[in-house]
């Protein structure tokens, strides 16, 4: 069965604009959880959203977004961009809640470069 | 002090060595991730364990929760074993993760 898609891989934006990122999970899975990584800070998480609703939010400022669809499929999305949030962002699907117990599995990651 | 310390930070072995990588985080956890990172980005999952040890082929986890301590081995080790390895804590819906151990296998 097909993995966890993310679209697009790879991205340039400019200082200010705003960027949506999008994951699609494996089929039944219901649980997405969004991370960030960087060269300096490394993997952070950013958020996880299980049916539709978010269940935990990592330390990022406001401007970071996402949400859930009733058919699994996940959105982030980053508002007013800064230098900094240039990073890989990764998506990952697990069938019930990330950590309870379930396997995550990984996309293979958006590319964002903030110029 | 991080919560998440991982060691070492660089591991350069030759292909059949034993290796080991070890993590120690400061909370209570309720599982903890180890993941492989290859280069380009992708991650995999390798193991999620709560207690005691899993084998998994030539890869063998262990945890002690008391002691807030995982340790990742990889028997007879082999060049397509070289990758970032991540071990990631998790507890109240908040998985935070290690710097990570970079290993290269040379044969």
């Amino acid at each position: 069965k097909a993995g966890v898609t993310q679209t697009p891989r790879y991205l340039i934006k400019t200082r200010g604009q705003q960027v949506t990122l999008s994951c699609s999970p494996i089929s039944g899975h219901r649980s997405v959880s969004w991370y960030q990584q960087t060269p300096g800070q490394g993997l952070q998480f950013l958020f996880e959203y299980f049916s539709e609703t978010q269940r935990n939010k990592g330390n990022f400022p406001g401007r970071f977004s996402g949400r859930q669809f009733s058919n699994s499929r996940s959105e982030m999305n980053v508002s007013t961009l800064e230098l900094g949030d240039s990073a890989l962002y990764l998506c990952a699907s697990s069938l019930g809640a990330q950590g309870a117990g379930n396997t995550i599995y990984f996309g293979e990651g958006s590319w964002l470069t903030v110029v | 002090k991080n919560e998440v310390e991982q060691s070492p930070q660089n591991l350069t072995a030759q292909e059949g060595e034993f290796i080991t990588i070890n993590c120690s985080y400061s909370v209570g956890i309720s599982a903890l991730h180890w993941l492989q990172q290859h280069p380009g980005g992708g991650i995999v999952s390798l193991f999620m364990l709560s207690s005691g040890k899993k084998k998994h082929g030539r890869l063998i986890a262990t945890i002690n929760i008391q002691e807030k301590h995982s340790s990742l081995h990889i028997t007879a080790s082999h060049p397509r074993d070289s990758a970032v390895y991540i071990c990631a804590p998790y507890n109240n819906n908040d998985m935070r993760f290690g710097a990570g151990t970079r290993l290269t296998v040379k044969p």
